[in-house]
């Protein structure tokens, strides 16, 4: 199991621009997460999709966000515009629920840096 | 939302045991407590979780006080490649789980 995979690893982008960042979830797990990691803000859940249906959206911080899950192998996260206190690391993770135990796998993130 | 919370930071020695406290005094009846890690440069990884009785896997024991109002995870015997940011959390309605800033740990040799 190749894990979840995510890319890029590193993004730099110029402010303005937009930006998609890309995932892969682990192959049968119907649950994906977006979360965004910063110093003040600590690990935030943005949106989760299950069945690749969004669920839950409220953590979106405004309208620049929007997440895509047009199968259950991929999911996109896109910035348009980019600012530049977007700059983050941003984590895919995916899960699948079995009873009441159902970790949550995280790729190893994407750092976006928005200058 | 039930919401927890956790010192900022702890520091332990290298082969010492480690214990890390965790407050949650919302905490509904269906609530599990989960708890993750997260290595730096990496994204969270599982640890162990727990609804009402002590639990033990072989990364770490969590205990969880009577009126579930607190817990504790327990690394045994604190290696180097446990330094990391451990996240205590509580199932969100749905299934989502929101982490905050943890707690940074710290291991000296």
């Amino acid at each position: 199991d190749a894990g979840v995979i995510q890319s890029p690893r590193h993004e730099v982008t110029e402010m303005g621009q937009e930006v998609t960042l890309r995932c892969k979830p682990i192959s049968g797990h119907d649950y994906l997460f977006w979360y965004r990691q910063t110093m003040m803000r600590g690990l935030e859940l943005l949106i989760y999709f299950n069945n690749n249906v969004p669920i839950d959206d409220s953590g979106m911080p405004e309208d620049r966000f929007s997440a895509k899950m047009p199968n259950a192998s991929f999911s996109t996260l896109k910035i348009q515009p980019s600012e530049p206190r977007d700059s983050a690391v941003y984590f895919c993770a995916s899960s699948t629920r079995d009873r009441e135990l159902w970790p949550l796998h995280f790729g190893n993130g994407t750092r976006l840096t928005v200058t | 939302d039930a919401k927890t919370t956790q010192p900022n930071s702890m520091e332990s020695n290298e082969e010492e045991p480690v214990h890390l406290p965790c407050n949650h005094s919302t905490i509904s009846g269906t609530d599990y407590i989960h708890w993750y890690r997260q290595l730096p440069s990496q994204g969270p990884e599982y640890v162990i979780h727990g609804l009402t009785s002590n639990v033990n896997n072989r990364m770490a024991s969590l205990a969880i006080a009577e009126d579930r109002k607190s817990s504790t995870l327990i690394l045994h015997r604190a290696t180097l490649r446990d330094a990391a940011v451990y996240y205590c959390i509580l199932r969100l309605s749905g299934y989502a789980l929101n982490f905050g800033k943890g707690t940074s740990l710290l291991v000296t040799p």
